[in-house]
């Protein structure tokens, strides 16, 4: 199985701010899908083959990455950001998720 | 606009049974591939079984196994997860979503809670 392992755990960002998340695994995948989950609701997908926004992502958002390494980054932090976000690839059996990186406002 | 609204959590003892429900409306069920994913308290997500759009293929996460059934019944649009043998560790909120493998996890309903306690 492969292990996503998520930097920062926690973080907290000015609005305006430039944030970059990034995810790592354990081997090398095809791809890296995004989820963003706000306190109390469900997940939603945010990117989806580690650079294409779900529908109705604000362009601030983007991703890369490849092999091992991946990164969500936030061209400048705003309010409605602070989440919880969770890599995830499916490339390899079974799907598996990072443990989360919590973004916070400051 | 697509809909996934889970029902059948609650309280139940460990060893005991539990069925959950996913009703699915705003799409074409019978097209799609679905799955449930749980979160433990406090923690993060884990993908626990997913199921071919027709019911003929299913794929189950190595704890679950020989525990958990994941089953469709796509004249009523809904997803089921029969969960035997329960055990505290499976106390998580539980997600469906339409799901294929190789793919993201694409809609996800509001969760419903299992609570695995004596």
């Amino acid at each position: 199985e492969i292990v996503l392992t998520q930097s920062p755990t926690t973080m907290a960002a000015s609005p305006g701010e430039k944030v970059t998340l990034t995810c790592r695994a354990s081997s090398s995948v095809s791809y890296m899908h995004w989820y963003q989950q706000r306190s109390g609701t469900s997940p939603k997908l945010w990117i989806y083959e580690t650079s294409k926004l779900a529908s109705g992502v604000p362009n601030r958002f983007s991703g890369s990455g490849s092999g091992t390494s991946y990164s969500l980054t936030i061209n400048s932090m705003e309010t409605e950001d602070a989440a919880t976000y969770y890599c995830q690839q499916g490339s390899s059996y079974p799907p598996t998720f990072g443990a989360g990186t919590k973004l916070e406002l400051k | 606009e697509v809909q996934l609204v889970e029902s059948g959590g609650g309280l139940v003892q460990p060893g005991r049974s539990m069925k959950l429900s996913c009703a699915a409306s705003g799409f074409t069920f019978n097209n799609y591939d679905m799955a449930w994913v749980c979160q433990a308290p406090k923690k993060g997500l884990e993908w626990v079984a997913t199921i071919s759009y027709d019911g003929s293929s299913t794929y189950y996460r190595d704890s679950v196994k020989g525990r958990f059934t994941i089953s469709r019944d796509n004249a009523k649009s809904t997803l089921y997860l029969q969960m035997d043998s329960l055990r505290s560790e499976d106390t998580a909120t539980y997600y469906c979503a339409s799901h294929t493998m190789g793919t993201p996890f694409d809609y996800w309903g509001q969760g419903v809670m299992v609570t695995v306690s004596s």
